[in-house]
């Protein structure tokens, strides 16, 4: 089984600022199978990049993601109001899918 | 617009079976795609417990494997999960999703507590 671990576990910041969240797989994550997702307190998560890099529809560009083998990154160029919020990456390369402990962007 | 919905006691015996169903709106099963459950216990990570094809081809998570039954009604469009023997150790909120490689898709959530 892929263990995800992410850092740091929660980032202080303002809005306007630029957030950086890692995310480091116990072992090479086939074929960079790296999603990210937001969750908001009460609601369910949100898809917001898959195959390390790629956005969701409908996922605004200050979102992006890099990153293959083991070591992953989601980075916020300029942090939203709405922004603020726990973000889990999950790796699905391979059987059993599992994700990261999250990561909490608060202000 | 595809829509997922968790259904199901809020409250469960330890011992007794877990049942949850998930009905889809918007998509229909048969076309394609997996379809999964997740859950997620109080401040813990998101843990995948199992998904399944419209076919009926389904994978389960080994740490959950032999309590968990999750099977595909295609003429109601939804899907549904067993859990059994649970402990307190299962209490969560439960996720359906549509499985696109990512979860691409999520039910709101459903919280099930196991206690008596």
């Amino acid at each position: 089984e892929i263990v995800l671990t992410q850092s740091p576990g929660t980032l202080s910041l303002s809005p306007g600022e630029r957030a950086t969240l890692s995310c480091r797989a116990s072992q090479s994550v086939s074929n960079s199978y790296l999603a990210w997702y937001q969750q908001k307190p009460g609601q369910a998560p949100r898809l917001l990049i898959y195959g390390a890099s790629s956005r969701a529809t409908g996922i605004p560009d200050r979102f992006s993601g890099s990153g293959s083998g083991t070591d992953f990154t989601l980075t916020i160029s300029r942090l939203e109001p709405e922004d603020f919020a726990v973000y889990y990456c999950q790796q699905y390369g391979s059987s059993p899918r599992t994700f990261g402990p999250g990561a909490k962007v608060d202000i | 617009q595809v829509q997922l919905q968790e259904s199901g006691p809020g409250l469960v015996k330890p011992s007794e079976t877990l049942s949850l169903t998930c009905d889809v709106s918007g998509y229909s099963i048969s076309s394609g795609h997996y379809w999964g459950w997740i859950r997620q216990p109080p401040g813990m990570r998101l843990e995948w417990i199992g998904s399944i094809y419209h076919s009926g081809s389904t994978s389960y998570n080994p740490s959950l494997k032999s309590r968990v039954t999750v099977a595909v009604d295609t003429s109601k469009n939804q899907f549904s999960l067993k859990l059994s023997s649970v402990t307190a150790a299962d209490t969560a909120v439960y996720y359906c999703a549509r499985v696109g490689g990512p979860f691409n898709m999520w039910g709101q959530g459903t919280m099930v507590t196991v206690s008596s």
